[in-house]
């Protein structure tokens, strides 16, 4: 099993630009998590799915959007790249929801706005 | 509101000497709580998770937790570090009925030989 796996590793996008950070999990998880950590700041749930076809926000959602087409990738889109979305975004997945399981968590990807 | 504070941003111990990191958590129910460690670019890893019942956890690399409800503690030990264990520690809240998991920010661990 691979895990979680989020791609790009890197980028560094301009201000206004858009982008799609992408993320696999081949554990048959229902449930999977965007998160954004910033220095000192621990992590923020960005937006999470219970399932295929279903979404919804967490703590800090504007600026982002998603979708969960399968069960098993669940991309985050950034439309009109801003200075504040410079981060680490880390992809998790787990078997149950409700916070009650542990979560699987991807390499992560850094991103820069300039 | 459920919150979580590790109140040391950074430890630094020798190795071969004892751990202690501190967690405390704000919750109204009986929480479930976990700590993942991050590696230098690495995504965050289950260490330990308390559910119920036994209220000292023992977890992967030798660490072990203890919930206490009177103090509304969750702090991570080991008896003796090693060099391999510097990383960051997160010690998470998980929300029951809500699709939440709240970190706290996170402690440093710098281990000197």
């Amino acid at each position: 099993n691979a895990g979680v796996t989020q791609t790009p590793k890197f980028r560094i996008l301009k201000i206004g630009q858009s982008m799609t950070l992408q993320c696999t999990q081949d554990m048959n998880h229902n449930y999977m998590y965007w998160y954004r950590q910033d220095p000192g700041m621990g992590l923020k749930l960005i937006y999470y799915s219970v399932g295929a076809g279903i979404t919804d926000k967490g703590e800090v959602p504007n600026g982002y959007n998603v979708s969960r087409s399968t069960t098993e990738d669940f991309p985050l889109r950034l439309e009109l790249a801003a200075p504040s979305q410079t981060s680490v975004y880390f992809c998790a997945s787990s078997y149950r929801g409700g916070g009650e399981d542990e979560q699987f968590f991807g390499p992560g990807t850094r991103l820069t706005v300039l | 509101a459920q919150s979580v504070t590790q109140p040391d941003i950074h430890i630094t111990v020798s190795e071969g000497a004892s751990l202690e990191l501190r967690c405390n958590y704000s919750y109204g129910a009986t929480p479930y709580l976990f700590w993942y460690v991050q590696s230098p670019g690495q995504g965050l890893q289950l260490l330990l998770k308390y559910f119920s019942g036994d209220t000292l956890v023992q977890g992967i690399k030798g660490f072990e937790a203890e919930f206490k409800r009177s103090q509304s503690s969750f702090n991570l030990r080991k008896p003796s570090v090693h060099w391999s264990d510097a990383a960051e520690y997160f010690c998470a809240v998980g929300v029951t009925g809500g699709f939440k998991t709240i970190f706290g920010a996170g402690t440093r661990l710098f281990v000197k030989a």
